[in-house]
């Protein structure tokens, strides 16, 4: 089965600061990968996509992530972090028909935004 | 469009007790899912339907049943409620109608937290 793993648990920036969040997946063929983030109290809201073509990909709120096929990964950057950003992020990976479309997630990333 | 809706948004039970966690979504999606969410644990897929009628397991299915009568609702029911069944529930919808790539964005509920004691 695909696996999804992100190795930090917590990250801690300061505002304004840049971010980079880090997503590792194993699958065989070309995945399709997911950021999607978690505010407190709420469901998970999608930040961007990957299917295919161009490896680097823009995603809601100033997010984007780069596929790297070369190192399994597709880590989520921000430029400049805002005290807002803070949220549980979770990266997941599309599964085969077999498991209905469902996604496979990471055990997520906290991240707290200091001022 | 109210997009996917949970009910109840929080439940405590007593073990040995059941329930049923209602979802419904009003997107026309074929796709719907249940997952669980423990902390540190990411979430978890319990059962999916590809339609109404059609239902499958997921990875930690024991203890849950579910049904999809109809394209908009896909209800969880917990039979013998016990500890290790609190958790934050997230149903979850999507729609196969131009590929796998559409099929595998997920629009999520709010969530239900439950507890057991």
């Amino acid at each position: 089965a695909q696996s999804v793993t992100q190795p930090d648990i917590h990250i801690t920036v300061s505002e304004g600061a840049s971010l980079e969040l880090r997503c590792n997946y194993s699958y065989g063929a070309t995945p399709y990968l997911f950021w999607y983030v978690q505010s407190p109290g709420q469901g998970l809201q999608l930040l961007l996509k990957y299917f295919s073509g161009d490896t680097l990909v823009q995603g809601i709120k100033g997010f984007e992530a780069e596929f790297k096929r070369s190192q399994s990964s597709f880590n989520l950057r921000k430029p400049s972090v805002h005290w807002s950003d803070a949220a549980e992020y979770f990266c997941a990976v599309g599964e085969t028909p077999n498991s209905g479309y469902a996604l496979n997630f990471g055990k997520g990333t906290s991240l707290l935004v200091t001022p | 469009n109210a997009g996917v809706t949970q009910t109840p948004k929080f439940r405590i039970l007593k073990i040995g007790q059941s329930m049923t966690l209602q979802c419904t979504q009003d997107m026309n999606h074929n796709y719907m899912y249940w997952y669980r969410q423990d902390p540190g644990m990411g979430l978890k897929l319990i059962y999916y339907s590809v339609g109404a009628g059609i239902t499958d397991k997921g990875e930690v299915p024991n203890g849950y049943n579910v049904s999809r009568s109809t394209t908009e609702d896909f209800p969880l029911r917990l039979e013998l409620a016990a500890p290790s069944q609190t958790s934050v529930y997230f149903c979850a919808s999507s729609y196969l109608g131009q590929g796998p790539s559409g099929a595998n964005v997920l629009t999520f509920g709010a969530g239900s937290r439950l507890t057991v004691l």
